[in-house]
């Protein structure tokens, strides 16, 4: 079984703060993990995602994630906000492999509001 | 765009009665997931096909199936329709190869009255 762990149901910050999102994951197998942000009615985007391979994980507008297996955490970084960034960030994890990759287990999500 | 398209983006029906949505996938892609968004349970994982056949199961309610045909569209039927079906339901599709992206279409929104 896995699961998915998401502290802080909403983080507050300035505009150009750092931001970090906060993801723990339980999988026992190693796990694929990812982020999606999902602005306001639309669909979920993928930020970026970790596969067995480099730890650093860089994404899409400027955001990046460091896969720590002996804290079981994946948490969401970006050295400085935007605007922009206002959404709420979903943590995923899957099964590395097998017949059910793709099949998420989700995080409760984080809304993330920037403050000018 | 992620190139998942589904349809209708709005639905509104009332209790006991049936609907069904569609996506399609991303050109290539022959995996399809489907997925439920509700306030209180979150995001589900609901069911997967891939190139037609069923592949995993997740917290699906009986009431509700899916399949996917020859051309890799996929529905899903939802049945006897109660009020805490209310939902977004999101389409997601992949290669089905580890690894790869899965891609979320921008979601089905049922309101049932």
């Amino acid at each position: 079984a896995q699961s998915v762990t998401q502290l802080g149901g909403h983080v507050s910050v300035s505009e150009g703060a750092l931001v970090l999102l906060r993801c723990n994951y339980s999988s026992s197998v190693p796990p694929y993990l990812f982020w999606y942000v999902q602005y306001p009615n639309q669909g979920l985007q993928l930020l970026l995602k970790y596969t067995s391979a480099a730890t650093l994980v860089k994404g899409i507008n400027g955001f990046e994630a460091e896969f720590k297996k002996s804290e079981t955490s994946f948490h969401l970084t970006k050295p400085s906000a935007h605007m922009s960034d206002a959404a709420e960030y979903f943590c995923a994890v899957s099964n590395a492999g097998g017949t059910s990759y793709g099949k998420l287990t989700f995080g409760q999500g984080t809304i993330l509001t920037v403050h000018p | 765009d992620s190139g998942v398209t589904q349809t209708p983006k709005h639905l509104i029906t009332a209790t006991g009665q049936r609907v069904t949505l569609r996506c399609s996938p991303r050109s290539g892609d022959l995996s399809v997931y489907w997925y439920q968004q509700s306030l209180d349970q979150g995001l589900q994982f609901l069911i997967q096909y891939y190139n037609g056949e069923e592949r995993a199961k997740g917290n699906i309610l009986e009431r509700f199936s899916a399949q996917q045909f020859p051309d890799l569209h996929s529905e899903l039927n939802l049945s006897s329709l109660e009020l805490g079906d209310s939902a977004l339901y999101f389409c997601a599709s992949g290669t089905g190869v580890s690894g790869n992206t899965i891609y979320f279409g921008e979601g089905s929104w049922l309101t049932v009255v």
